[in-house]
């Protein structure tokens, strides 16, 4: 079994839509759970970061962690055009130093119709 | 402004020779990492440092070498024992103190070698 698992799509919704993006994990010392969007030929940016269990929304961007079910969500509401990317999950066991521990999604491509 | 910068965008070089990519950030960031992106693959660690002058294998190192002279630079150089060098580079950054493990990339360089 991977570490994390990430549907890599492609994943094609109308704007205004919701879109569900989610990630598994095998790691139960997964502590921190991070989202990066990348555009094509582009470098990830880091949108949304969050600490253990719970919610955390920025925005039109909600990022949800399950760690019962080793499960993590981004949610995107009224979705644009411009949200088209790959996004990626990312994830972490280690506190302060990342000693290069941070795993990564392989991506989801998102594709939203006008 | 604050960031991470990679030189060239677009780098071609012939079989045999080695390269050398270019990675400054002037984030103030003690931790700096090299990962190669590869279609359907995602992000694959190559190089990592915490601090000036030591650095750590990542999970693909072989045909790599890196250095790390300067807080701000950590160039990469791909070398002719690399044996599938054409890859999309990302060179990130992070933070060592508290708050977790959140890294941010630079906009990456896409290598081809013929």
């Amino acid at each position: 079994q991977k570490e994390v698992e990430q549907d890599p799509g492609p994943l094609s919704v109308p704007e205004g839509a919701i879109v569900s993006l989610n990630c598994t994990y095998s790691n139960s010392a997964f502590q921190y759970f991070m989202w990066y969007r990348q555009y094509s030929r582009k470098g990830p940016e880091l949108l949304m970061y969050t600490y253990s269990s719970g919610n955390k929304e920025d925005g039109r961007f909600t990022a949800q962690v399950d760690k019962s079910s080793k499960y993590i969500s981004l949610f995107i509401r009224d979705s644009q055009p411009s949200d088209s990317a790959t996004y990626l999950c990312a994830m972490s066991a280690r506190y302060g130093g990342s000693q290069g521990n941070l795993i990564f999604g392989k991506g989801t491509k998102l594709s939203v119709k006008p | 402004d604050g960031g991470i910068t990679q030189s060239p965008k677009y780098l071609f070089r012939k079989e045999g020779q080695n390269v050398t990519l270019s990675c400054e950030q002037n984030l103030n960031h003690d931790a700096m990492y090299w990962y190669r992106q590869d279609p359907g693959q995602g992000l694959r660690l190559i190089y990592y440092s915490q601090i000036v002058n030591d650095f750590q294998k990542g999970d693909i190192a072989e045909g790599y070498s890196v250095s790390r002279e300067k807080k701000e630079s950590f160039p990469l150089t791909v070398t002719s024992a690399q044996k599938n060098p054409t890859a999309f580079y990302l060179c990130a950054s992070s933070t060592l103190g508290t708050g977790g493990s959140e890294q941010y990339f630079g906009p990456g360089t896409r290598l081809t070698v013929t």
